[in-house]
């Protein structure tokens, strides 16, 4: 079965350097989605992106943060400058065409951020 | 603003019993519902969506009802066995959200044998 791949699994960096994030989602998909988990807390979600647009974002995806669907394949988050309240478990998901509302998300197993 | 609440936070049952997980949400304009699995360091598993039109769907021994006037779900899952040890999460998909997710806490479930 086609599957959304993040790598890498586990990011250590230290506050206020950058940090890029990568997705490969299915191929046929149209829709692309990074959420994001803090530890203990529930999934968030950040920005939608179709047709090498952002659709939607939520309050937390500040001035700080950026996506990019560089190649027609991957698909980025790049956070600027990270805070210690950045680490977090950071989701990707894709969703495909046709029959709307009916299709489930598809996440990939995610990137642990540990900001020092 | 749409919150998706879950209810128990935690459960620990003997294996081979029957438990139901609470999911409520507070606004009933919504797409679809979802139950997803999360295993511990892991992604999302989705096992089930229900549409808004729809009042249940089954898989396996699983099963999901929505109630949207009341803005409540369930999940029902038969015969628990060890193996469905994990994390499960509900989540809506508002309307005019661009089809993003809104997530509730979850309810961790340990099925002991």
């Amino acid at each position: 079965e086609p599957e959304v791949t993040q790598t890498p699994s586990h990011q250590v960096t230290q506050m206020g350097q950058e940090v890029i994030l990568r997705c490969v989602p299915i191929s046929n998909h149209l829709y692309f989605y990074w959420y994001r988990q803090i530890l203990g807390q529930k999934v968030e979600f950040l920005v939608s992106f179709y047709n090498n647009e952002i659709s939607e974002k939520s309050e937390i995806f500040d001035d700080q943060f950026s996506v990019e669907r560089p190649d027609g394949s991957n698909f980025t988050l790049k956070i600027r400058s990270t805070k210690l309240e950045d680490s977090a478990m950071y989701f990707c998901a894709s969703w495909p065409p046709g029959q709307g509302t009916k299709n489930i998300q598809y996440f990939g197993a995610g990137t642990r951020l540990s900001v020092l | 603003k749409q919150e998706v609440t879950q209810i128990p936070a935690a459960l620990s049952v003997p294996e081979g019993e029957n438990l139901v997980l609470n999911c409520s949400f507070t606004d009933s304009a919504i797409y679809n519902l979802q139950w997803f699995r999360q295993d511990p360091g892991k992604g999302l598993t989705s096992l089930l969506l229900i549409q808004s039109s729809q009042r249940e769907q089954t898989s396996g021994r699983l099963n999901a009802s929505l109630d949207k006037s009341s803005g409540r779900s369930t999940l029902y899952i038969a015969a628990s066995q060890p193996g469905d040890s994990a994390t499960y999460l509900c989540a809506v998909t508002p309307f005019g959200s661009g089809y993003a997710l809104n997530f509730g806490k979850g309810t961790s479930l340990l099925v002991t044998p």
